[in-house]
């Protein structure tokens, strides 16, 4: 089982750059989720989602969009990367019990 | 404003003692926890989970303690083994594992 998958595993952007993370779950969960993990705040919720076609923001959402197009994809997209925004990203899906997380993603804004 | 909060960023112990971490939260409204274990390079992976109606949850190893008066929470491992050594992560929420607030993680590292 492949779980949840994140694409790519790392990347370096230049500031200004644009770029969309990708997350797939095989599960048929309803509930996803886009979180940055920084040192010493653990992780942070960006934006989130219920189910297809709904997005809502989470604790930290600005420079940061989405989009749940299918069920099984939830996508994060920077429009002009900054160097705040060096982090590492973690999707997760979720039941009512638990949440799944991939791999993350390493991402550098230089 | 830090909901959750774990106050040690790291703790060391010998292998076959115990390791007790600890998770203190502000908001009244959690009622269900949970502990995620991270290695680097891997995402976080559930550990184990209390809900409010009980003060304790144990699973193998790993027992979760709850006290709602003290707004704490602890996880115990015993006995400790090397391949315990990450980083945990308590988490809250009042919706289930939904919108899951995280605390800033403790290094846990078995010494042999």
């Amino acid at each position: 089982n492949a779980g949840v998958t994140q694409t790519p595993k790392f990347r370096v952007l230049k500031t200004g750059q644009s770029m969309t993370l990708l997350c797939a779950q095989d599960m048929n969960h309803e509930y996803m989720y886009w979180y940055r993990q920084d040192p010493g705040m653990g992780l942070r919720l960006i934006h989130y989602s219920v189910g297809e076609g709904t997005t809502a923001k989470g604790e930290v959402p600005d420079g940061y969009n989405v989009s749940r197009l299918k069920k099984q994809n939830f996508l994060l997209g920077l429009e002009s990367a900054a160097p705040s925004q060096t982090s590492v990203y973690f999707c997760a899906s979720a039941t009512g019990t638990e949440a799944f997380f991939g791999q993350g993603t390493r991402l550098t804004v230089v | 404003d830090q909901q959750v909060k774990q106050n040690s960023p790291s703790l060391s112990v010998q292998e076959g003692r115990i390791s007790i971490l600890n998770c203190d939260y502000t908001n009244s409204m959690f009622d269900y926890f949970l502990w995620y274990k991270k290695y680097p390079a891997e995402g976080p992976t559930f550990l184990i989970s209390i809900s409010s109606i009980k003060d304790k949850n144990e699973d193998g190893r790993f027992t979760v303690f709850l006290n709602k008066s003290a707004k704490h929470l602890s996880l115990h491992i015993v006995p400790s083994q090397p391949g315990d050594s990450a980083v945990y992560f308590c988490a809250a929420s009042n919706q289930g594992a939904q919108k899951l607030v995280f605390g800033q993680g403790t290094r846990l590292t078995i010494n042999p």
